[in-house]
């Protein structure tokens, strides 16, 4: 199972730009990157998912470099309701045949 | 997500008891799964099923106990409940034939153990 390891916590202000960097170093080949957000008292909430590259939608922008080793969620123009926590999940496919963990998690804290 | 539901939101028994947790899915997925959050850390796995005939446990099985009634309906049990089993409880779902799978989780249940 490829362990991730990402920073605890950030703080931000409205209106920036915001990139969360996910560390991978032992990913499989057929893994996937997938990132949730959870907001407090929540379930986690399917944000973004890539294999290579840059993955782009409505909410995030993914970017993986080449070696895919490491992952990066970006938040455009954040607001405060973007204040939550965002984990970072490396996986197969089939998810389900691992012991998957989500780990601590970032707490991104977005201020006025 | 509306599609996955847990009952009860809310539960406070004492050390010892035995309780069930519940939860229901409207998605059509095979795939469910229970989880545990403890305040300030992720999410853990205590159990997930394939489908109504496939029961894995997770990392942290220990003390639980779960079963499959239908492919939309996934109980998770506390045999002899404990007070390091307070906790925030997930049931999620997910689709196993969809190109990426993802987790679907409701809303969840906040279970305190006295």
């Amino acid at each position: 199972l490829a362990k991730t390891t990402q920073p605890i916590s950030m703080d931000s202000y409205e209106g920036q730009e915001v990139n969360i960097t996910c560390s991978h170093n032992n990913i499989a080949t057929n893994d996937y990157i997938t990132w949730y957000q959870q907001f407090p008292s929540q379930g986690p909430r399917f944000i973004i998912q890539g294999y290579k590259t840059k993955v782009t939608n409505e909410v995030a922008s993914l970017f993986i470099p080449a070696d895919r080793k490491s992952s990066t969620l970006s938040l455009p123009r954040v607001s405060l309701s973007d204040t939550a926590v965002y984990y970072c999940l490396v996986g197969g496919s089939n998810f389900g045949n691992e012991k998957l963990t989500f780990g601590t998690g970032t707490r991104l804290t977005i201020i006025p | 997500d509306a599609d996955v539901t847990q009952t009860p939101r809310n539960r406070i028994t004492k050390t010892g008891k035995r309780i069930m947790l519940e939860c229901s899915q409207t998605k059509g997925h095979d795939r469910m799964y229970w989880y545990r959050q403890d305040p300030g850390l992720g999410l853990r796995l205590i159990y997930y099923s394939f489908d109504v005939k496939d029961i894995n446990k997770g990392e942290i099985s220990d003390g639980y106990s779960v079963s499959r009634q239908a492919q939309a309906k996934f109980s998770l049990s506390l045999e002899s409940a404990i007070p390091n089993q307070t906790a925030l409880y997930f049931c999620a779902t997910s689709d196993p034939t969809a190109i990426q799978e993802t987790q679907y989780f409701g809303p969840g249940t906040r279970l305190l153990v006295l």
